[in-house]
């Protein structure tokens, strides 16, 4: 099976400015979760998307969204862009339930940088 | 609230010792404990896990050890190599909205350092 992608791998955006980056699961992976990776934080929590629905979200301001389409994939959001808001990331793909549900599957990350 | 710490943050070890990375949880319902490793450049890759039905599991120079009285799991690396320096990442199930477990949280990480 192919792999978790992300597209695109790398972004540069002005302050001010809002981005979207992209996630396609493993196939027949419903639930896609995105972590957002700095130095010294480890990977933050953003937020959980399982068969379109949110499932779960972390603690992060309302600047930051996502969706997910019928086909698992999701998209994240980042509006009014931030110097802070520069880093990789991760979105990571899980399978929809039994022993292996939380197993999770990373995708090669987006790059952002904000000026 | 549900929290995963992790210890140390840094740790570098000779070739050939072992390493030994410690992570304590919060949540008492928590029954899935992987282990991930993250290279330079690369995305965090599964190297193990273990669940809450047993204490110890083991593939090649990887162990991780599990003692849910205490809440705390623990991954041992043997025979270290160079190639074993990265990042690596503990993590447990988070609560669903619903309370259900969900995916996972994460600790924040140990850089491992293994000099020739």
């Amino acid at each position: 099976k192919a792999g978790v992608t992300q597209t695109p791998r790398y972004l540069i955006k002005t302050r001010g400015q809002q981005v979207t980056l992209s996630c396609s699961p493993i196939s027949g992976h419903r639930s896609v979760s995105w972590y957002q990776q700095t130095p010294g934080q480890g990977l933050q929590f953003l937020f959980e998307y399982f068969s379109e629905t949110q499932r779960n979200k972390g603690n992060f301001p309302g600047r930051f969204s996502g969706r997910q389409f019928s086909n698992s994939r999701s998209e994240m959001n980042v509006s009014t862009l931030e110097l802070g808001d520069s880093a990789l990331y991760l979105c990571a793909s899980s399978t929809t339930g039994g022993v292996n549900s939380y197993e999770q599957y990373f995708g090669p990350g987006t790059r952002l940088t904000v000026t | 609230g549900e929290n995963v710490e992790q210890h140390p943050s840094t740790l570098s070890v000779q070739e050939g010792d072992s390493a030994v990375i410690k992570c304590t949880y919060s949540d008492s319902a928590s029954n899935y404990f992987p282990w991930y490793k993250q290279e330079l450049g690369k995305r965090p890759q599964l190297i193990i896990d273990i669940r809450s039905n047993v204490g110890e599991k083991k593939d090649q120079r990887i162990a991780v050890t599990l003692n849910k009285t205490a809440k705390h799991f623990s991954l041992h690396i043997t025979e270290t190599q160079p190639e074993d320096s990265a990042v690596y990442f503990c993590a447990a199930p988070r609560r669903n909205y619903g309370g259900s477990q969900g995916n996972l949280i994460f600790g924040k990480g140990t850089k491992l350092s293994v000099k020739p």
